[in-house]
């Protein structure tokens, strides 16, 4: 099956700072989707991205399919950022999801 | 549209008893799966419904486990004989897809959180 790593694993950030966490992927994939875990287990769309750039507010995120990675750049920190980001990846016409092990950003006030 | 929604929230139960849990998807959507999720892993797939036909189940999926979607709406999973390891959160997503159309985002229920003493 197909393999999907991220890095870093862990990630502490203060107040304001401006991250980036990646997501490779080791063949081609239809989609991905990038989410957020909340402490009660919740997770949380952030973006649909086969391919391309989006934003949405601090956040925003690129696909370079041919490249096999997508980056999730996370700029002014809040607290609220704190949680687990999972990257996603569907590679069968049925939609099953292969999602790496993700990244625990805590960030402090 | 109240997104997806899964009950109980929370279960514990002793081991060899069975458990049921439900998934109630976004409204028209098509598709259903269900996914399991242990502590410090990402979440892992485990089957697969479009409309009522459960059309793929992980080998992760032994067989205590049962999953239904009557109808195509809700669905079921059952663990029958529950072990220890079984304890996990158990994940519901659903998505809408057109022949033809490649969009598929998924969406995922807030899960029940299974503990087996």
């Amino acid at each position: 099956g197909i393999q999907v790593e991220q890095s870093p694993p862990d990630l502490i950030l203060q107040e304001g700072a401006n991250s980036t966490l990646r997501c490779n992927f080791s063949d081609s994939v239809n989609n991905l989707q990038w989410f957020h875990q909340n402490p009660w287990g919740q997770l949380i769309n952030l973006f649909y991205i086969p391919s391309g750039t989006k934003q949405n507010g601090r956040l925003s995120a690129t696909t370079v399919a041919t490249e096999r990675y997508s980056l999730l750049y996370i700029s002014s920190s809040q607290t609220t950022d704190s949680g687990v980001y999972f990257c996603a990846v569907e590679y069968v016409s049925w939609g099953k999801l292969q999602f790496g092990a993700g990244t625990q950003v805590v960030v402090t006030p | 549209d109240t997104g997806v929604s899964q009950n109980p929230r929370h279960k514990i139960t002793k081991r060899g008893q069975n458990v049921t849990f439900r998934c109630d998807p976004i409204s028209e959507h098509n598709r259903l799966y269900w996914y399991r999720q242990t502590l410090g892993q990402g979440p892992e797939f485990l089957t697969y419904f479009q409309n009522e036909a459960q059309l793929e189940k992980s080998r992760l999926l032994s067989d205590r486990f049962s999953a239904e979607r009557p109808k195509g709406s809700f669905s079921t999973l059952e663990i029958q004989r529950t072990e220890q390891g079984d304890s996990a959160m158990y994940l519901c997503a659903s998505s809408s897809r057109d022949r033809g159309n490649l969009y598929n985002e998924q969406f995922f229920g807030p899960g029940t959180r299974l503990t087996v003493l």
